[in-house]
């Protein structure tokens, strides 16, 4: 079993549509959690951090569910520059430092 | 602007030629990672650092050295690249310490090995 994993996707949505994304990970004591974007070939950038008590970043919804291992990310009214990839990133080590990335969910938001 | 930075951008170059990607970061970040990002493979980690002097390897560390001389740089050196070496590079920093530490990546290096 790997040790995050993720929608397979594609996901092809239509503008104003909403569309949740979701990531499992195996180790029950990981300590952090991350949605990052990633554009074509381009860097991952830090979308949200993800809280136990769940948070929102305008159109962005983040929730965590440590008992299922589980994390989600909900995004409402989708518009065409969503379209990227969404990485799941979990550090499994608080002090240190163990970030282990799932393979990404390929979004595409259409007119 | 706290920033990690990567050179070269793009690289060609020929089998068994010795080459150094550079990282830079003005952050004072404890943790530097290499990682390779290959088509359906996602993000595999290549070697980190927790600090200076420290380094360990990663998922995919053959074939590849690193070196945490300051703690501001961390290159990443071929000794002897081949075609299987052909990726996107990226270079990430983050502090360390309890807490969600986050990771900055460097634009990335795009490597084309002949």
């Amino acid at each position: 079993r790997k040790e995050v994993e993720q929608d397979p996707g594609p996901f092809n949505v239509p503008e104003g549509a909403t569309v949740a994304f979701n990531c499992t990970y195996s180790n029950s004591a990981s300590q952090s959690f991350f949605w990052y974007r990633q554009d074509c070939r381009k860097e991952p950038k830090l979308l949200m951090s993800v809280y136990s008590s769940g948070n929102e970043d305008g159109r962005f919804t983040a929730q965590l569910n440590r008992a299922s291992q589980y994390i989600s990310l909900l995004i409402r009214d989708s518009k065409l520059s969503d379209s990227a990839t969404y990485l799941c990133v979990v550090n499994m080590n608080n002090y240190g430092q163990n970030f282990v990335f799932g393979p990404g969910t390929r979004l595409s938001v259409l007119p | 602007e706290a920033q990690v930075t990567q050179n070269p951008r793009y690289l060609i170059t020929v089998t068994g030629k010795k080459l150094t990607v550079t990282c830079s970061q003005n952050m004072n970040h404890e943790y530097m990672s290499w990682y390779r990002q290959d088509p359906g493979l996602g993000l595999r980690q290549i070697y980190y650092s927790m600090n200076v002097e420290v380094t360990d390897k990663g998922d995919v560390p053959e074939g590849y050295k690193v070196s945490r001389k300051e703690k501001r740089n961390f290159p990443l050196i071929l000794e002897s690249p081949s075609p299987n070496q052909t990726s996107l590079y990226f270079c990430a920093s983050s502090p360390t310490g309890v807490g969600a530490n986050v990771l900055t990546f460097g634009a990335g290096s795009r490597l084309t090995v002949l």
